[in-house]
């Protein structure tokens, strides 16, 4: 059972335009999230993260935002632009025990078109 | 500061066969952790070293292990390579808090490939 779950494959938006990306997650104990950014033949490359006492966390053009009680995690880029056509993948660990072992989503592959 | 490097960046190898993958961690970071990435399951932890012990385990089978060396090198050991083993491995290393999570910075990959 997948316990954090981007529903949407894929998402295509145009240069300048916001790009929304979700995330759910099932367990009510993860508490730290993160986005990871992968390009073709790179590995994956940290965005930003925000922990469960936090709702929202911006850097530059990149917001997550968290709402706890839906379960739900979601990374605004503004203005997208061409170069942030790459795959995204939300996740997310659980502190308790100490271990933080992240669970990932199976990611989103965002185009942006000029 | 040079990146995270995995050897070697692609590997066939047919069924039943053993493989041995390598992790050179960023220079200072103690902790290395291995994922496997396949389009079915997507981005899956395997498991951490720090300090030359495994710290944090996912969940894989014992065919699945690795080690850590003292200069923090890392290898990755799949045994009895089956078909669903064929994916991209990923490693990627960390200055070591208790949070693996955090600051982790991850290698180009090795694409297995069992046939």
């Amino acid at each position: 059972d997948q316990q954090v779950k981007q529903n949407s494959p894929s998402l295509s938006v145009q240069e300048g335009r916001i790009s929304i990306l979700n995330c759910d997650y099932t367990n009510s104990m993860f508490d730290y999230f993160l986005w990871y950014k992968k390009y073709p033949a790179e590995g994956p490359t940290f965005l930003i993260s925000i922990s469960s006492i936090k709702d929202k966390n911006e850097d530059g053009r990149f917001t997550v935002f968290l709402n706890k009680s839906a379960k739900h995690l979601s990374l605004h880029i503004v203005p997208s632009q061409p170069g942030d056509s790459a795959v995204y993948f939300c996740a997310a660990s659980a502190s308790s025990g100490g271990s933080y072992i992240p669970t990932f989503g199976r990611g989103t592959s965002l185009i942006v078109h000029p | 500061k040079a990146g995270v490097t995995q050897t070697p960046r692609y590997l066939i190898k047919t069924r039943g066969q053993q493989v041995t993958l390598s992790c050179s961690p960023i220079s200072g970071h103690r902790s290395v952790s291995w994922y496997q990435q396949t389009p079915g399951q997507g981005l899956q932890f395997l498991f951490e070293y720090f300090s030359e012990t495994q710290r944090n385990k996912g969940n894989f089978p014992g065919r699945f292990s690795g080690r850590q060396f003292s200069n923090s090198r890392s290898e990755m050991n799949v045994s009895t390579l089956e078909l669903g083993d064929s994916a991209l491995y990923l490693c990627a290393s960390s200055l070591g808090g208790t949070n693996i999570f955090h600051e982790q910075y991850f290698g180009p990959g090795t694409r297995l490939t069992v046939t």
